[in-house]
């Protein structure tokens, strides 16, 4: 188990549903991050908040909504997906990096996504 | 765009062996590079290295960069089946504090 605590662990659901990927880190980090991950590679970048403020948006689609309601927890609103977001969906927190230090990611063990 | 390539992308080596895996970027202002294993679920984080020629160690594991060169490598000593897994290379830089990922080592230990 890690620190960085992701639920569900597995989610599954139709195009038309609504649902909400959940991340909580109790580390004190600044930092979180939303990667995804489809099968046999590596993790991308879809969202970056530092300090509750959304810094970093890849160009995702907005059928993905983040919210960090508070530095502990971040949020992943899924709304009208397509069967090519089936994927892992996993969480990091760090804290942020300086011009004096940088801090490595630590990663919860993800959710597991499947779109009927 | 960053890009961080990875080498081999699968090694099937016996137990007891030593393994180099090898990784090269190109990345717009280098903050960091970062080794991570992954098994099953989370990439679980092995070193972080940003300054040339000092080596990192934990174990049997050990790391090197090289900035002028632009490669890292992570190196395992006397394996065990335990150190199966992909080893992914990420790199950070350009002002943001997201990772831009390798395709990752899948390396097999047989016993």
């Amino acid at each position: 188990d890690t620190e960085v605590t992701q639920t569900p662990k597995h989610l599954v659901m139709g195009m038309t549903n609504k649902k909400s990927l959940k991340c909580e880190q109790h580390m004190g980090h600044r930092a979180m991050y939303w990667y995804k991950q489809k099968a046999k590679k590596p993790p991308e970048l879809m969202f970056v908040y530092s300090y509750e403020k959304l810094s970093i948006n890849e160009s995702v689609p907005s059928r993905f909504s983040p919210e960090c309601p508070n530095s502990s927890l971040l949020n992943l609103h899924l709304h009208a997906l397509q069967p090519e977001d089936s994927a892992l969906y996993l969480c990091a927190s760090s804290q942020p990096n300086t011009e004096y230090s940088n801090q490595p990611q630590h990663f919860g063990d993800g959710t597991r996504l499947s779109i009927l | 765009e960053d890009k961080v390539v990875q080498s081999p992308l699968s090694l099937v080596v016996h137990e007891g062996d030593t393994v180099t895996l090898n990784c090269s970027y190109e990345v717009t202002n280098f903050r960091s590079l970062l080794w991570y294993k992954q098994e099953k679920k989370a990439p679980t984080f092995l070193f972080m290295l940003t300054s040339s020629g000092i080596e990192k160690k934990s174990g049997r594991l050990s790391s090197i960069l090289d900035k002028k060169e632009l490669f890292s490598i992570l190196n395992i000593t006397a394996t065990q089946t335990g150190d199966s897994a992909i080893y992914l290379c990420a790199v950070e830089g350009g002002g943001a504090d997201g990772l831009t990922f390798g395709k990752g080592t899948h390396l097999i230990i047989q016993p």
